[in-house]
């Protein structure tokens, strides 16, 4: 059962250009949701993460967007830069006592930004 | 943030041995956790390591094969024990302070078992 799912493998995207990524869970009790960028053979970097009580959060080039109702949320980069090509993964907390630092991870999307 | 070092970075390995991780936090830390990420995969919490305590482990994850310490609130080991080809994966470390809502990840250490 994948509670947290990215729906597209792979997003291509010219330089300067929006890109946008998103993500659909299904667990409601889900309080906090976190991106993370992740090279190969790397640890993820913490990008921006939302609180489940807004629908918008914004940091730089960097705005997520959470759509409570639809339980969708979606990461928007712009401009897009060759440097933002890298594996993009979605990841939402459980809700609850002593969860603060558990994550459950979507399948992550491969963004690449053409010069 | 948080500065976290994963020993050894990468490492290749004889089936059947067993190998053992370290993650060392530069500052205490609430909560650490051991996660997984096979070949294409997504990141799977394998355990909560729990200080001064038995690891809190997820479902499909056992203490015999995936034994953890924590010592203490900067330090925790996992040992991946008896290793087969399916144990190949990046093993990650992550940590939560515990006074935001920001949960930070080290390098990670890829095992290849040959």
């Amino acid at each position: 059962d994948q509670q947290v799912k990215q729906n597209s493998p792979s997003l291509s995207v010219q330089e300067g250009r929006i890109s946008i990524l998103n993500c659909d869970y299904t667990n409601s009790m889900f309080d906090y949701f976190l991106w993370y960028k992740k090279y190969p053979a790397e640890g993820p970097t913490f990008l921006i993460s939302i609180s489940s009580i807004k629908d918008k959060n914004e940091d730089g080039r960097f705005t997520v967007f959470l759509n409570k109702s639809a339980k969708h949320l979606s990461l928007h980069i712009v401009p897009s830069q060759p440097g933002d090509s890298a594996v993009y993964f979605c990841a939402a907390r459980p809700g609850g006592y002593n969860q603060g630092g558990k994550l459950i991870f979507g399948q992550g999307t491969e963004l690449s930004v053409k010069p | 943030s948080a500065v976290i070092s994963q020993k050894p970075s990468r490492d290749i390995c004889q089936r059947g041995t067993s190998l053992t991780i370290q993650c060392q936090v530069d500052s205490q830390v609430t909560m650490m956790f051991w996660y997984r990420q096979q070949p294409g995969q997504s990141l799977t919490l394998i355990a909560t390591a729990n200080q001064g305590s038995e690891a809190t482990y997820e479902s499909g994850f056992v203490i015999d094969k995936f034994p953890i310490s924590r010592p203490n609130l900067t330090f925790s080991t996992l040992t991946v024990s008896n290793m087969s080809p399916e144990d190949s994966s990046i093993y990650l470390c992550s940590v939560y302070r515990g006074d935001g809502n920001t949960i930070y990840f080290g390098e990670g250490s890829w095992l290849t078992v040959v």
